[in-house]
């Protein structure tokens, strides 16, 4: 267990919705990463919030949206659902950005949207 | 278009036996790569990584072998095990420190 976790597991949407992630990171990590993964591809980033700050973005529309708190949780928002953001959501953890092989992936949120 | 390539949606291998999986990749500016494997209802855990300083990093029955020249990477898993099945993610980190995934390869070990 990576001491990563995420909520809810499921969620179900309706298209035009908006809906919110949650992550809490393990103790310690300072920099959190999402990544969209759709059925059959692998995870693709989303952004990276290192001390509250975004760090990096990658091709995902401004309705994707990021916080972190200072209590190593963060959340990923994401407006008016469109039938294509159904997919597994990830977030990972880590102590510092650019540090791949200690990035601590949480189980994921399946989205559903309708 | 995909920079990081897993040609093989799946492959099964009789226990015991070497797991061969296969990665290439389209950026030669890219100098740091990593596997990762994941169980259902799981998130990807970290398994081994090279630099492209190097042509070969071994940990334990986990072996990743690079060829800068063919923009190629490879995952030997010897012998396999029934844990060993997952799906198995090769990745690169670009130049901005994030990761770039593959589609991943599914792996069967047979009894």
């Amino acid at each position: 267990e990576t001491g990563v976790t995420q909520s809810p597991t499921h969620l179900i949407k309706t298209r035009g919705q908006q809906v919110t992630l949650r992550c809490s990171s393990q103790s310690g990590h300072n920099t959190v990463s999402w990544y969209q993964q759709a059925l059959g591809q692998g995870p693709q980033f989303i952004f990276q919030y290192y001390r509250e700050e975004e760090n990096g973005r990658g091709n995902f529309p401004p309705r994707f949206s990021g916080l972190q708190f200072p209590n190593y949780s963060s959340e990923l928002n994401v407006n008016a659902l469109e039938l294509d953001d159904s997919a597994l959501y990830l977030c990972a953890s880590s102590l510092a950005s650019g540090v791949a092989d200690t990035q601590y992936f949480g189980p994921g949120t399946r989205l559903t949207v309708l | 278009d995909q920079q990081v390539k897993q040609n093989s949606p799946s492959l099964s291998v009789q226990e015991g036996r070497i797991s061969i999986l296969n990665c290439d990749y389209t950026n030669s500016m890219f100098d740091y790569f990593l596997w990762y494997k994941k169980y259902p209802a799981e998130g990807p855990t970290f398994l081994i990584s090279i630099s492209s300083i190097k042509d070969k990093n071994e940990d334990g029955r986990f072996t990743v072998f690079l060829n800068k020249s063919a923009k190629h990477l490879s995952l030997h898993i010897v012998p396999s095990q029934p844990g060993d099945s997952a799906v198995y993610f090769c990745a690169v980190m670009n130049r901005d420190d994030k990761i770039i995934f593959g589609k991943g390869t599914r792996l069967h070990i047979l009894p």
